[in-house]
């Protein structure tokens, strides 16, 4: 039982390069959620999916695009990356909405430069 | 706009000691807190919820008392362990399906 598993756990691109942050979970959760964290400014969420086949929009959106491929996995795109992405990037899983505890994975440490 | 704050962003203890984190939140119509403990390299950690139809909820070695009068809220650990090191965050519900989080509050265990 693992859980909520990132991936890649670190990565380094260059601006204007793209990528795809991957997140699996086990734990037959509905929602799902992909939050950056940076110094001083807290976690603060990008995009989330409250159920298998739909996805909106968070704080943070833009400059990224996400995927429920299915009710285990959502993924985090970046198209261009710009050196304000560096940042690292949760995954978080709710068993349904904002009412329960999010369980969240333990990262993907992204420097653009 | 609404909001979750800390009062204190650092915090250190000596080992054995009770510690005592503290946050304001700013939501009135809030319902829901939890707080979570985030070690270094590691995600958020949840420890324990509360919901506002209570005013103190206890688990193991830490205890979460919400005043809702005040709009306060506190995590209070007990024995405090080098093993507790860490930032712990406050966090409630936002617009949609969103979580708040506070920007976090540092304890140091110290032997």
């Amino acid at each position: 039982n693992a859980g909520v598993t990132q991936t890649p756990k670190f990565q380094v691109l260059k601006t204007g390069q793209s990528m795809t942050l991957q997140c699996a979970q086990d734990m037959n959760h509905n929602s799902m959620y992909w939050y950056r964290q940076d110094p001083g400014m807290g976690l603060r969420l990008i995009y989330y999916s409250a159920s298998e086949g739909t996805t909106d929009k968070g704080e943070v959106p833009n400059g990224y695009n996400v995927s429920r491929l299915n009710k285990r996995e959502f993924s985090l795109r970046l198209e261009s990356a710009a050196p304000s992405q560096t940042s690292v990037y949760f995954c978080a899983t709710t068993l349904q909405g904002n009412n329960s505890p999010l369980h969240f994975g333990n990262g993907t440490r992204l420097t653009v430069t | 706009g609404e909001s979750v704050g800390l009062h204190l962003p650092t915090l250190s203890v000596q080992e054995g000691d009770n510690s005592i984190i503290n946050c304001a939140y700013s939501n009135s119509a809030s319902d829901y807190f939890i707080w979570y403990k985030q070690e270094s390299g590691k995600g958020p950690q949840f420890i324990i919820d509360i919901r506002s139809n209570m005013d103190k909820r206890q688990g193991q070695r830490v205890t979460v008392l919400l005043n809702k009068t005040v709009k306060h809220l506190s995590l209070q650990i007990a024995a405090t362990q080098p093993g507790d090191s860490a930032v712990y965050f406050c966090a409630e519900p936002g617009s949609g399906y969103a979580l708040n989080f506070g920007k976090g509050t540092s304890l140091l265990v110290t032997p």
